[in-house]
């Protein structure tokens, strides 16, 4: 079935380092694909999105990584800060386009 | 400001006693949804809204019905809620289907 998985649940990097979070999805017809940041006692918030017709996609101090043949995806943080800890999801779209089907999360720490 | 507000946001009930979760967006979005979140499941989709009138069934709809009268409003109830159903639920909201999708804040339910 559809599904997204993350490979870590946890990452921790010191301030100022780059992140890396990977995402692999099973579905190869996915064509939409967004990462968002949760805080705690919040909702998930929007970070960037690419859709399938793309490799890569810049946004501010975030990068993301869309390789097709091997369904995987990933955000890259520049320079990261305290604030950047979260979890950080990803997540797909159904075949029909009307849900997105998300990963379990992975929680970045950075650590001053 | 641009959001998707949810009311309440925690609630301590009892088994068997009707409840409704309010969700409204002032985006003028015409797709909805709600999640609902658990520990080690991630996010799952209870139902969605492509439109005014229009709504359909996500991955858990047991026990969960919703309306859509209006275009920004898009209550999640509960007829008869039971503890599986002790949850964080969240609403959120896209212009349309296919499109990154805005969150609200969350509804910690609590079913005794």
């Amino acid at each position: 079935g559809e599904s997204v998985g993350l490979h870590l649940p946890t990452l921790s990097v010191q301030e100022g380092d780059n992140s890396i979070i990977n995402c692999a999805y099973s579905n190869s017809a996915s064509d939409y694909f967004i990462w968002y940041k949760q805080e705690s006692g919040k909702g998930p918030q929007f970070i960037i999105d690419i859709r399938s017709n793309m490799d890569k996609r810049q946004g501010q101090r975030v990068t993301v990584l869309l390789n097709k043949t091997v369904k995987h995806l990933s955000l890259q943080i520049a320079a990261t800060q305290p604030g950047d800890s979260a979890v950080y999801f990803c997540a797909e779209n159904s075949k029909a386009g009307t849900a997105l089907i998300f990963g379990k999360g992975t929680t970045l720490s950075v650590s001053s | 400001e641009a959001q998707v507000t949810q009311n309440p946001r925690y609630l301590i009930t009892v088994t068997g006693k009707k409840l409704t979760v309010t969700c409204s967006q002032n985006m003028n979005h015409e797709y909805m949804s709600w999640y609902r979140q658990d520990p080690g499941l991630g996010l799952r989709q209870i139902y969605y809204s492509m439109n005014v009138e229009v709504t359909d069934k996500g991955d858990v709809p047991e026990g969960y019905k919703v309306s859509r009268k209006e275009k920004r409003n898009f209550p999640l109830i509960l007829e008869s809620p039971s503890p599986n159903q002790t949850s964080l639920y969240f609403c959120a909201s896209s212009l349309y289907a296919n499109q990154p999708q805005h969150f609200g804040d969350g509804t910690r339910l609590s079913i005794l």
